[in-house]
Protein backbone atom coordinates (compact mmCIF):
# COMPACT_ATOMS: atom_id res chain seq x y z
CA UNK A 1 0.00 0.00 0.00
CA UNK A 2 1.13 3.64 -0.18
CA UNK A 3 1.47 3.74 3.21
CA UNK A 4 1.28 2.32 6.91
CA UNK A 5 -1.77 1.08 7.24
CA UNK A 6 -3.44 0.27 10.92
CA UNK A 7 -7.04 -1.64 12.28
CA UNK A 8 -9.00 -0.74 13.78
CA UNK A 9 -8.45 2.76 14.20
CA UNK A 10 -10.76 3.06 17.07
CA UNK A 11 -11.23 0.20 20.30
CA UNK A 12 -13.42 0.10 22.99
CA UNK A 13 -13.13 -2.76 25.14
CA UNK A 14 -13.93 -3.89 28.77
CA UNK A 15 -11.22 -4.61 31.91
CA UNK A 16 -10.04 -8.34 30.87
CA UNK A 17 -10.70 -8.77 27.35
CA UNK A 18 -8.39 -9.71 24.63
CA UNK A 19 -7.58 -7.29 22.08
CA UNK A 20 -5.67 -7.61 18.69
CA UNK A 21 -3.92 -4.92 16.34
CA UNK A 22 -3.10 -4.87 13.20
CA UNK A 23 -0.32 -3.45 11.09
CA UNK A 24 0.70 -3.36 7.28
CA UNK A 25 3.69 -1.95 6.49
CA UNK A 26 4.83 -0.30 3.39
CA UNK A 27 5.92 -2.87 0.84
CA UNK A 28 9.26 -4.12 0.81
CA UNK A 29 9.51 -2.11 4.33
CA UNK A 30 11.79 -5.04 6.43
CA UNK A 31 11.61 -3.07 10.15
CA UNK A 32 8.45 -2.66 11.89
CA UNK A 33 8.45 -1.22 15.13
CA UNK A 34 5.36 -0.79 17.61
CA UNK A 35 5.12 2.14 20.04
CA UNK A 36 2.27 3.64 22.24
CA UNK A 37 1.30 6.65 22.94
CA UNK A 38 -0.22 7.41 26.55
CA UNK A 39 -2.39 10.85 26.60
CA UNK A 40 0.00 13.93 26.78
CA UNK A 41 3.33 11.64 26.73
CA UNK A 42 5.65 10.60 24.45
CA UNK A 43 6.23 7.49 22.61
CA UNK A 44 7.04 4.04 24.37
CA UNK A 45 9.12 1.81 22.45
CA UNK A 46 7.37 -1.85 22.70
CA UNK A 47 8.69 -4.17 19.96
CA UNK A 48 10.92 -4.27 17.08
CA UNK A 49 10.89 -6.52 13.90
CA UNK A 50 13.58 -6.53 11.69
CA UNK A 51 13.91 -9.08 8.51
CA UNK A 52 13.86 -12.76 10.45
CA UNK A 53 16.07 -11.59 13.15
CA UNK A 54 14.38 -12.27 16.45
CA UNK A 55 12.46 -9.54 17.20
CA UNK A 56 13.46 -7.31 20.05
CA UNK A 57 10.83 -7.27 22.84
CA UNK A 58 12.42 -5.41 25.56
CA UNK A 59 9.91 -2.58 25.67
CA UNK A 60 6.73 -5.09 25.57
CA UNK A 61 5.68 -3.83 29.62
CA UNK A 62 4.33 -7.19 30.82
CA UNK A 63 3.80 -10.80 29.50
CA UNK A 64 0.15 -9.86 28.76
CA UNK A 65 1.53 -8.34 25.71
CA UNK A 66 2.84 -10.37 22.54
CA UNK A 67 3.31 -9.59 18.65
CA UNK A 68 4.00 -11.70 16.09
CA UNK A 69 4.78 -10.85 12.17
CA UNK A 70 4.22 -12.88 9.70
CA UNK A 71 5.65 -13.62 6.61
CA UNK A 72 8.15 -10.26 7.33
CA UNK A 73 4.97 -8.42 6.11
CA UNK A 74 1.66 -7.76 9.05
CA UNK A 75 1.86 -7.92 12.53
CA UNK A 76 -0.63 -8.26 15.13
CA UNK A 77 -0.38 -6.62 18.63
CA UNK A 78 -2.20 -8.59 21.00
CA UNK A 79 -3.09 -7.51 24.83
CA UNK A 80 -4.26 -10.07 26.82
CA UNK A 81 -6.55 -9.03 29.72
CA UNK A 82 -6.44 -5.85 29.21
CA UNK A 83 -6.30 -2.64 32.01
CA UNK A 84 -7.31 0.54 32.17
CA UNK A 85 -3.99 1.24 32.02
CA UNK A 86 -3.53 0.17 28.63
CA UNK A 87 -5.28 2.85 27.13
CA UNK A 88 -3.45 4.50 24.90
CA UNK A 89 -2.49 5.32 21.02
CA UNK A 90 -0.61 2.12 19.83
CA UNK A 91 1.58 3.26 16.47
CA UNK A 92 2.87 1.20 13.99
CA UNK A 93 5.82 2.06 11.89
CA UNK A 94 8.03 0.60 9.47
CA UNK A 95 11.08 1.72 7.71
CA UNK A 96 13.16 0.06 4.57
CA UNK A 97 15.55 -1.69 7.06
CA UNK A 98 18.36 -0.45 9.56
CA UNK A 99 17.77 2.07 12.26
CA UNK A 100 19.32 4.82 10.01
CA UNK A 101 15.70 4.97 7.95
CA UNK A 102 13.11 7.12 8.21
CA UNK A 103 10.28 5.90 9.78
CA UNK A 104 6.57 6.13 8.30
CA UNK A 105 3.99 5.75 10.84
CA UNK A 106 0.24 4.67 10.33
CA UNK A 107 -2.36 6.89 12.48
CA UNK A 108 -2.60 4.55 15.19
CA UNK A 109 -5.41 2.72 16.94
CA UNK A 110 -6.99 4.06 20.11
CA UNK A 111 -7.54 1.85 22.64
CA UNK A 112 -9.96 2.56 25.47
CA UNK A 113 -10.40 -0.29 28.42
CA UNK A 114 -13.03 0.36 30.41
CA UNK B 1 19.58 6.22 30.78
CA UNK B 2 19.00 8.45 27.71
CA UNK B 3 16.55 11.07 28.34
CA UNK B 4 15.17 13.87 25.39
CA UNK B 5 13.61 17.29 26.59
CA UNK B 6 12.05 19.25 24.18
CA UNK B 7 11.66 22.89 24.90
CA UNK B 8 8.99 24.85 25.08
CA UNK B 9 6.35 22.08 25.29
CA UNK B 10 3.75 24.74 23.61
CA UNK B 11 4.15 27.95 21.29
CA UNK B 12 1.87 30.19 19.96
CA UNK B 13 3.13 32.60 17.52
CA UNK B 14 1.40 35.11 14.63
CA UNK B 15 2.13 33.60 11.02
CA UNK B 16 4.98 34.41 9.04
CA UNK B 17 7.47 34.54 12.28
CA UNK B 18 10.50 32.55 12.29
CA UNK B 19 10.73 30.12 14.95
CA UNK B 20 13.00 27.65 16.87
CA UNK B 21 12.45 24.23 18.74
CA UNK B 22 14.52 23.12 21.06
CA UNK B 23 15.67 19.45 21.86
CA UNK B 24 17.76 18.07 24.40
CA UNK B 25 19.43 14.42 25.41
CA UNK B 26 21.59 13.29 27.97
CA UNK B 27 23.56 10.72 25.98
CA UNK B 28 25.54 11.83 22.81
CA UNK B 29 26.39 8.27 21.91
CA UNK B 30 24.04 8.27 19.43
CA UNK B 31 23.39 6.96 15.57
CA UNK B 32 20.92 9.79 14.63
CA UNK B 33 18.14 12.12 15.68
CA UNK B 34 14.80 12.93 13.82
CA UNK B 35 11.96 15.33 13.82
CA UNK B 36 8.37 14.37 13.36
CA UNK B 37 5.29 15.99 13.23
CA UNK B 38 2.05 15.03 14.86
CA UNK B 39 -1.36 16.20 13.74
CA UNK B 40 -4.71 14.96 15.56
CA UNK B 41 -6.11 12.41 15.27
CA UNK B 42 -2.82 11.38 12.34
CA UNK B 43 0.13 9.49 12.70
CA UNK B 44 3.72 10.77 12.38
CA UNK B 45 5.48 12.28 9.72
CA UNK B 46 8.85 12.13 9.39
CA UNK B 47 10.15 15.46 8.49
CA UNK B 48 14.16 15.19 9.04
CA UNK B 49 16.39 12.59 10.24
CA UNK B 50 20.36 13.74 11.19
CA UNK B 51 22.58 11.02 11.12
CA UNK B 52 25.44 11.02 14.40
CA UNK B 53 28.26 12.14 11.63
CA UNK B 54 25.90 15.14 10.10
CA UNK B 55 25.31 18.94 11.46
CA UNK B 56 22.23 19.88 9.91
CA UNK B 57 19.82 18.77 7.20
CA UNK B 58 17.39 20.65 5.32
CA UNK B 59 14.00 20.50 3.99
CA UNK B 60 12.03 23.52 2.39
CA UNK B 61 11.53 25.84 5.25
CA UNK B 62 12.54 23.64 7.63
CA UNK B 63 16.25 23.54 9.34
CA UNK B 64 17.32 21.03 11.75
CA UNK B 65 20.89 21.14 13.78
CA UNK B 66 22.63 18.57 15.49
CA UNK B 67 25.48 19.20 18.06
CA UNK B 68 26.09 15.71 20.18
CA UNK B 69 29.02 17.07 22.06
CA UNK B 70 26.12 19.77 23.63
CA UNK B 71 23.35 16.66 23.15
CA UNK B 72 21.12 19.66 21.72
CA UNK B 73 19.37 19.81 18.27
CA UNK B 74 16.66 22.64 16.86
CA UNK B 75 14.26 22.67 14.39
CA UNK B 76 13.80 25.80 12.64
CA UNK B 77 10.79 26.73 10.96
CA UNK B 78 11.10 29.58 8.35
CA UNK B 79 8.24 32.29 7.32
CA UNK B 80 6.22 30.38 9.65
CA UNK B 81 2.27 29.38 8.37
CA UNK B 82 -0.85 28.03 10.06
CA UNK B 83 -0.80 24.53 8.27
CA UNK B 84 2.56 24.41 10.47
CA UNK B 85 0.46 24.21 13.26
CA UNK B 86 1.12 20.47 14.63
CA UNK B 87 3.36 19.09 17.49
CA UNK B 88 6.55 18.61 16.91
CA UNK B 89 8.23 15.52 18.06
CA UNK B 90 11.99 15.05 18.29
CA UNK B 91 13.78 11.38 18.83
CA UNK B 92 17.10 10.30 19.36
CA UNK B 93 18.33 6.53 18.12
CA UNK B 94 20.74 5.29 21.00
CA UNK B 95 23.04 2.48 21.30
CA UNK B 96 20.92 0.03 21.89
CA UNK B 97 18.48 0.69 18.55
CA UNK B 98 15.82 2.12 20.46
CA UNK B 99 14.60 5.41 19.36
CA UNK B 100 13.59 7.85 22.61
CA UNK B 101 11.08 9.98 22.08
CA UNK B 102 11.13 14.01 23.53
CA UNK B 103 7.45 15.08 24.70
CA UNK B 104 6.81 17.40 21.79
CA UNK B 105 6.01 20.85 21.73
CA UNK B 106 3.04 21.61 20.81
CA UNK B 107 2.82 24.47 17.93
CA UNK B 108 0.36 27.18 17.00
CA UNK B 109 0.46 29.73 14.24
CA UNK B 110 -1.98 32.06 14.28
CA UNK B 111 -3.50 33.11 10.92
Amino acid sequence: GAGVSQSPSNKVTEKGKDVELRCDPISGHTALYWYRQSLGQGLEFLIYFQGNSAPDKSGLPSDRFSAERTGGSVSTLTIQRTQQEDSAVYLCASSLGGHNEKLFFGSGTQLSVL
Amino acid sequence: KQEVTQIPAALSVPEGENLVLNCSFTDSAIYNLQWFRQDPGKGLTSLLLIQSSQREQTSGRLNASLDKSSGRSTLYIAASQPGDSATYLCAVLGSNYQLIWGAGTKLIIKP
